[in-house]
């Protein structure tokens, strides 16, 4: 059974810019949710979609935006990055509420210079 | 908000011996996960506690999950260089919400 697949792995990109995140969830799975990681705030919460729909978002500014696919794929956007957006960002998948539990991708890092 | 603390922060672990990481947290939830990171990698599933007095084992870890006082453990028998990675407890409400994680250093 695969994974949950994130791509790319890596990005570097210039203040100002944008870019788009993409997570494929674990085949059967319809809740998708992100999450960045960076020393100084931990793991934090981006949002949640379940079934195309935005179920639940965290604190974070407009800047950060995300969808979700008929087929549950995912992707979020950033835009005008900032140099504090550099972070792992990593997305779960689960299915019933997580009581199976939530099974991350491999992230994907993030770098704004 | 749901807040979760865990502790130690930071764990100097010496072979052989056993140690406990806690979690507490601070809003009624029936949902307990712990997950293990090693340096520059994503989250690894290493317990789901679903209910209270659930307690699960696997190697020389166990979790185990007391919701009345909203706490959970981890511990670890007879440690081995190999265990030396972050560990991070995670609360569910709508969300996951994330402890700060201990970091475990195995010694000879």
């Amino acid at each position: 059974k695969a994974g949950v697949t994130q791509t790319p792995r890596y990005l570097i990109k210039t203040r100002g810019q944008q870019v788009t995140l993409s997570c494929s969830p674990i085949s059967g799975h319809r809740s998708v949710s992100w999450y960045q990681q960076t020393p100084g705030q931990g793991l934090q919460f981006l949002f949640e979609y379940f079934s195309e729909t935005q179920r639940n978002k965290g604190n974070f500014p407009g800047r950060f935006s995300g969808r979700q696919f008929s087929n549950s794929r995912s992707e979020m956007n950033v835009s005008t990055l900032e140099l504090g957006d550099s972070a792992l960002y990593l997305c779960a998948s689960s299915s019933k509420q997580g009581n199976y539990g939530y099974t991350f991708g491999s992230g994907t890092r993030l770098t704004v210079v | 908000e749901l807040k979760v603390e865990q502790n130690p922060l930071f764990l100097s672990m010496q072979e052989g011996k056993n140690y406990t990481i806690y979690c507490n947290y601070s809003t009624t939830s029936d949902r307990l996960y712990w997950y293990r990171q090693d340096p520059g990698k994503s989250l690894e599933s290493l317990f789901v506690l679903l209910s209270n007095g659930a307690v699960k084992q696997e190697g020389r870890l166990m979790a185990s999950l007391d919701t009345k006082a909203r706490l959970s453990t981890l511990h670890i028998t007879a440690a081995v260089h190999d265990l030396s990675a972050t560990y991070f407890c995670a609360v569910v409400l709508y969300k996951l919400s994330f402890g700060a994680g201990t970091t475990v250093t195995v010694r000879a």
